[in-house]
């Protein structure tokens, strides 16, 4: 079945640097692809979502890269900001209804 | 309201003894999901519905059971805890193809 690799697991940034995660998915039918976010004591939440392999820019400082051809996921937090510490999850929906996740990265960013 | 609802937050269980957790949504999504996750681990899908129809994975097909009386709700249901089930246990739901997450049941497990 689908295995979804996500690094790095822990990532420590200063306040303004850029913050780099990566995902290597394993299944070429994969479909449709995910970043959420979790911040202590919440739920995880949905940042993104992307379909076809495109460079997407949601104006939230953010950008994510789908690389069908590599069968890789990214995402870049261009100017992080201690707000943006938490834990980032890579998912990966498979044939049918499946959605597989990455082990995720645990995101610091420091003043 | 697009809130998916689990109950309890926190569980204290027995080795031996059966554990059940509950959740809900309000959002008519036709699919819910149940994952297990334990710490610098990826959340591991056991078990989904869609529909009224139970899908569960193979490594995890006799460890969990699951009900979904109607479209809001969907239990997890273990029936002989061991330690190794220790574990944020998450629901999920969805309609297409974003999921929306409750916030866990903390299950431990002594």
């Amino acid at each position: 079945g689908e295995q979804v690799e996500q690094r790095p697991p822990h990532l420590s940034v200063r306040e303004g640097d850029s913050a780099f995660i990566t995902c290597t998915y394993t299944d070429p039918n994969s479909y449709y692809f995910f970043w959420y976010k979790q911040e202590p004591g919440a739920s995880l939440q949905l940042l993104m979502k992307v379909f076809s392999s495109t460079e997407i820019n949601e104006g939230q400082g953010f950008t994510v890269l789908l690389n069908k051809k590599d069968k890789q996921l990214s995402l870049n937090l261009t100017a992080a900001h201690p707000g943006d510490s938490a834990a980032y999850f890579c998912a990966v929906r498979t044939g049918g209804y499946k959605v597989v996740f990455g082990s995720g990265t645990r995101l610091l960013v420091s003043p | 309201d697009t809130t998916v609802k689990q109950n309890p937050r926190y569980k204290l269980a027995r080795v031996g003894k059966p554990v059940n957790l509950i959740c809900s949504q309000t959002m008519n999504h036709d699919t819910m999901y149940w994952y297990q996750k334990k710490p610098n681990q990826a959340p591991k899908l056991l078990l989904f519905y869609y529909d009224k129809i139970l899908n569960r994975e193979a490594d995890t097909f006799e460890k969990f059971q699951s009900s979904r009386p109607n479209n809001s709700f969907c239990s997890l249901y273990i029936g002989s805890a061991g330690l190794e089930y220790s574990a944020m246990y998450l629901c999920a739901s969805s309609k297409g193809e974003r999921l929306f997450f409750g916030h866990g049941t903390k299950l431990s497990v002594l």
